[in-house]
């Protein structure tokens, strides 16, 4: 199975903040990774798909980079409702396992 | 916008069984793949099972397979994950996935349902 791991777990920042989250893959994944958000008690949202797209919907603050291994989710200007955890999912291959998610907290 | 929604979870004792049903709210069900995921209290989530847009291929997670079946009735717009022989560990929120994809891209899961939780406990 390809191992997904984000860094950091946990994250705190202030509103208008840039935040940075990574996610690597075991293997190669070429593109095949998509990011979602997670507020507590709710489904997972689709905010990038494909590595660098946005998703029709999510804000344009939210953007991703990287291919290969080596993946990365930016929120530019942080706003109060980005509160929640953040996971990345490689669909590169079966199992499409996720990473552990990473909880942004919003000071 | 599709909407997808779950039920049939609730707590089952160890070696029983559930089915969970996805309702969709329109018919373009029957054009998409379909996804069972899962996840455990305070833990990540898990791929489960899936299904092709007519049915006719299959697959799950090694942790379910010869327990677990995912099947779908396009005519009623639903989704099924028959869950047999359920162990603590099954203990999750299940949810339902539309699956699009793009050669080039992968695939991606858009909308999800609001979740059933299941619990197995005796």
């Amino acid at each position: 199975d390809i191992q997904m791991t984000q860094s950091p777990s946990s994250l705190s920042a202030s509103v208008g903040d840039r935040v940075t989250i990574t996610c690597r893959a075991s293997q190669s994944i070429t593109n095949f990774l998509n990011w979602y958000q997670q507020k507590p008690g709710e489904a997972p949202n689709l905010l990038i798909y494909g590595a660098y797209n946005l998703q029709s919907g999510a804000p344009s603050r939210f953007s991703g980079s990287g291919s290969g291994t080596d993946f990365t989710l930016t929120i530019n200007s942080l706003q109060p409702e980005d509160s929640a955890t953040y996971s990345c999912q490689q669909s590169y291959t079966t199992p499409y396992t996720f990473g552990q998610g990473t909880k942004l907290e919003i000071k | 916008q599709v909407q997808l929604v779950e039920s049939g979870g609730g707590v089952v004792q160890p070696g029983r069984s559930l089915r969970l049903s996805c309702v969709a709210s329109e018919s373009t069900f029957r054009n998409y793949a379909m996804f069972w995921f899962r996840q455990a209290p305070g833990k990540g989530l898990e791929w489960v099972a899936q299904i092709a847009h007519d049915g006719n291929s299959e697959n799950r997670a090694d942790s379910v397979k010869g327990r677990f079946t995912i099947s779908r009735d396009n005519s009623k717009n639903t989704l099924y994950l028959q869950m047999n022989s359920l162990r603590p560990e099954d203990t999750a929120v299940y949810y339902c996935a539309r699956c699009f994809y793009m050669a080039g891209v992968g695939r991606w899961f858009d909308p999800w349902g609001q979740g059933t939780p299941v619990t197995v406990s005796s």
